[in-house]
């Protein structure tokens, strides 16, 4: 099973719409959860950190559920240049006492006109 | 942008070469991340260097290695190289001690391996 589970999409949404992404994750100890952004062939590029009571970014919300080990995101009123990969991101604390990141397998988003 | 390259942009090697591909991290920044991104999936995290020292590792290879130089930039060295290396690999520069350690991810090597 993967540290952190995405649905690969893609998602298709006419310009407008609400979209979802759910992720989950398997270690429990995770510490930090983050959604990036990752255009074609590009690096991917911190979009919003994700906490317990839930934040929102604009058009972009995000929720994080401990106890089910679950994390989403919901883009309202989708834009063109919404179009990317989503990545879903834990963050944990190695046994060297350092934090590293641990990557879904991203969640592609198309919005068409 | 982060600040953070990446060399060369775009590799080929064949099976059983060796590879070096470098980064320079954000001034200021201590820590560098080096992770592998193969096609349709996410990065996965390979080491992490601070202060010139490994500081983790995640389940890659010992023909996997790398370097941290004391103005913080760093090497990634694959050796033996199959066809499977090929990928994606990025670099990510942080401040390590800092609460907020936020990486910034450089654009990336991406190596074929033929």
């Amino acid at each position: 099973r993967k540290e952190v589970e995405q649905d690969p999409g893609p998602f298709n949404v006419p310009e407008g719409a609400t979209v979802a992404f759910n992720c989950t994750y398997s270690n429990s100890a995770s510490q930090s959860f983050f959604w990036y952004r990752q255009d074609c062939r590009k690096e991917p590029k911190l979009l919003m950190s994700v906490y317990s009571s839930g934040n929102e970014d604009g058009r972009f919300t995000a929720q994080l559920n401990r106890a089910s080990q679950y994390i989403s995101l919901l883009i309202r009123d989708s834009k063109l240049s919404d179009s990317a990969t989503y990545l879903c991101v834990v963050r944990f604390t190695m046994d060297t006492g350092r934090r590293a990141l641990t990557f879904g397998s991203g969640t592609r988003l198309q919005v068409q006109p | 942008e982060t600040g953070v390259t990446q060399s060369p942009t775009h590799l080929i090697k064949t099976r059983g070469q060796q590879v070096t591909l470098r980064c320079s991290s954000q001034s200021g920044h201590n820590t560098v991340s080096w992770y592998q991104q193969a096609l349709g999936q996410g990065p996965q995290f390979i080491f992490q260097y601070y202060r010139e020292e490994e500081n983790g590792r995640g389940n890659f290879p010992p023909r996997f290695s790398g370097l941290q130089f004391p103005n913080y930039s760093s090497e990634l060295n694959v050796n033996a190289l199959e066809l499977d290396d090929s990928a994606l690999y990025l670099c990510a520069s942080s401040l390590g001690g800092v609460p907020s350690y936020e990486q910034y991810f450089g654009p990336g090597t991406r190596l074929t391996v033929t």
